[in-house]
């Protein structure tokens, strides 16, 4: 069965970069069709889409935040990582990675992952 | 602000319909697939709706989505106690940028 893990550090300082790591299980990225993408969620809040990687290692990243992020995958690993640099407290959320497979929507999702930033 | 527009809030009793709007541009829902989740409190959303109407094996067919020119709406039937959630919708843009809608808590009275 389709699994993902988000993991990553629970708690980041102002101004550091925060790394979190994807763990999936039950499909490969390396099928046509397949991405797997980033999403957040501050407390109380909205759900923010942040980046996505599709089978071919094409990226999109969101407009409002794409000077921060990087997204990149290690298929032999089944692992999706992301970076955003220069971390604020209002990036205080659950990040959550979700699988999507030809448009049918984001299918999978991880547990989430809640990142504080304080100092 | 989304670029998706939702409203903040809907409610109904157990047995109606009860629709929920997502308003976007031509550039998003206008030329693209629009999805629908459902997230319940403390959990990871669930997928009910995609490619504007098409449903996942394992949801109910109480739950319908269409989409018009730059709109788009979900719709549930004969509502129950148990569909009191969040639920977003989403599109992509031509750029292929995620989009999601600011959220519509929705209220089983």
């Amino acid at each position: 069965q389709v699994t993902l893990r988000e993991s990553g550090p629970a708690l980041v300082k102002p101004t550091q970069t925060l790394t979190l790591t994807c763990t999936f299980s039950g499909f490969s990225l390396s099928t046509s069709g397949m991405c797997v993408s980033w999403i957040r969620q501050p407390p109380g809040k909205a759900l923010e889409w942040l980046a996505r990687i599709d089978w071919d290692d094409d990226k999109y990243y969101s407009t409002s935040l794409k000077t921060r992020l990087t997204i990149s995958k290690d298929t032999s690993k089944n692992q999706v990582v992301l970076t955003m640099t220069n971390m604020d407290p209002v990036d205080t959320a659950t990040y959550y990675c979700a699988r999507m497979w030809e448009y049918r929507g984001f299918d999978y999702w991880g547990q989430g992952t809640l990142v504080t930033v304080s100092s | 602000q989304s670029v998706l527009t939702q409203p903040p809030s809907a409610s109904g009793t157990p047995g109606q319909r009860v629709t929920i709007s997502c308003s976007g541009s031509s550039s998003n829902i206008g030329s693209n697939y629009v999805y629908w989740y459902q997230q319940l409190p403390g959990t990871a959303p669930k997928l009910l709706i995609y490619r504007n109407n098409q449903r996942p094996s394992g949801v109910p067919d109480r739950f319908s989505g269409s989409k018009s020119g730059t709109s788009a709406s979900l719709a549930i039937s004969g509502l129950r106690s148990e569909d009191e959630a969040d639920y977003y919708c989403a599109a992509w843009d031509d750029s292929l940028s995620g989009l999601f809608g600011g959220g519509t808590k929705l209220t089983v009275l």
